[in-house]
């Protein structure tokens, strides 16, 4: 069976700094990995996805995310962070072998400091 | 497009009444799903459907029911609310049905207060 650790439930940052979002997953087979961003009052949104392409993935607002399986670890990074970053983060696994459903991380929240 | 609608938007329920969530989905996906997300618990699956006609159970499916009867609609159904069912419920689809790495598309999600 999967699951996903999620190492911080809040980060906070400097407008302008780096963001720097931990995830380990732990999957019997090749997974698929997933972030999602939530923003206040609002539904999931997706930011990226593994699916056992290029071991960088690269998503929307500037966010990216490195899949290392020696490390079993899929953090989500950005080298600059805006106001508007400051949301709910989900890392997400899929096993691609049968109907397993996705499974959430807890979710790690992100303030940015102006 | 309109995507994932829910109905409704929010909800006081008072305890031992029935409710049903509606959700609807233009994107003629095959899959639907009914999570709910707790403060520190991230989302939790409550049932699912790989295909119109079939559900199945997820992680925390006691006290909902749900049913397939076609495409487009996925309707959660609380027989008799407790306090334990107040929750933000969000509805998500995607193309996948039998392929779960296919990105899933969520609802706006629906607010139920159970007292």
């Amino acid at each position: 069976a999967q699951s996903v650790t999620q190492l911080d439930s809040h980060v906070s940052v400097s407008e302008g700094t780096p963001v720097l979002l931990r995830c380990n997953y732990s999957s019997s087979y090749s997974p698929s990995l997933f972030w999602y961003v939530q923003h206040p009052n609002k539904g999931l949104q997706l930011l990226l996805k593994y699916t056992s392409a290029a071991t960088l993935v690269k998503g929307i607002n500037g966010f990216e995310a490195e899949f290392k399986k020696s490390e079993t670890s899929f953090h989500l990074t950005k080298p600059s962070a805006h106001m508007s970053d400051a949301a709910e983060y989900f890392c997400v696994v899929s096993e691609r072998s049968g109907n397993t459903p996705l499974v959430f991380g807890k979710g790690t929240r992100l303030s940015v400091i102006a | 497009t309109a995507g994932i609608t829910q109905a409704p938007t929010s909800q006081i329920l008072a305890a031992g009444r029935s409710m049903t969530l509606r959700c609807t989905q233009d994107m003629r996906h095959n899959a639907m799903y009914w999570y709910r997300q707790d403060l520190g618990l991230g989302l939790r699956l409550i049932h699912y459907s790989n295909t119109a006609g079939t559900t199945g159970k997820g992680e925390v499916p006691d006290g909902y029911s749900v049913s397939r009867a076609n495409t487009d609609d996925f309707p959660l159904t609380l027989a008799s609310a407790v306090p334990s069912q107040t929750s933000v419920y969000f509805c998500a689809s995607s193309d996948g049905g039998d392929s779960p790495y296919n990105e899933q598309f969520f609802g706006p999600g629906t607010r139920l207060t159970v007292l």
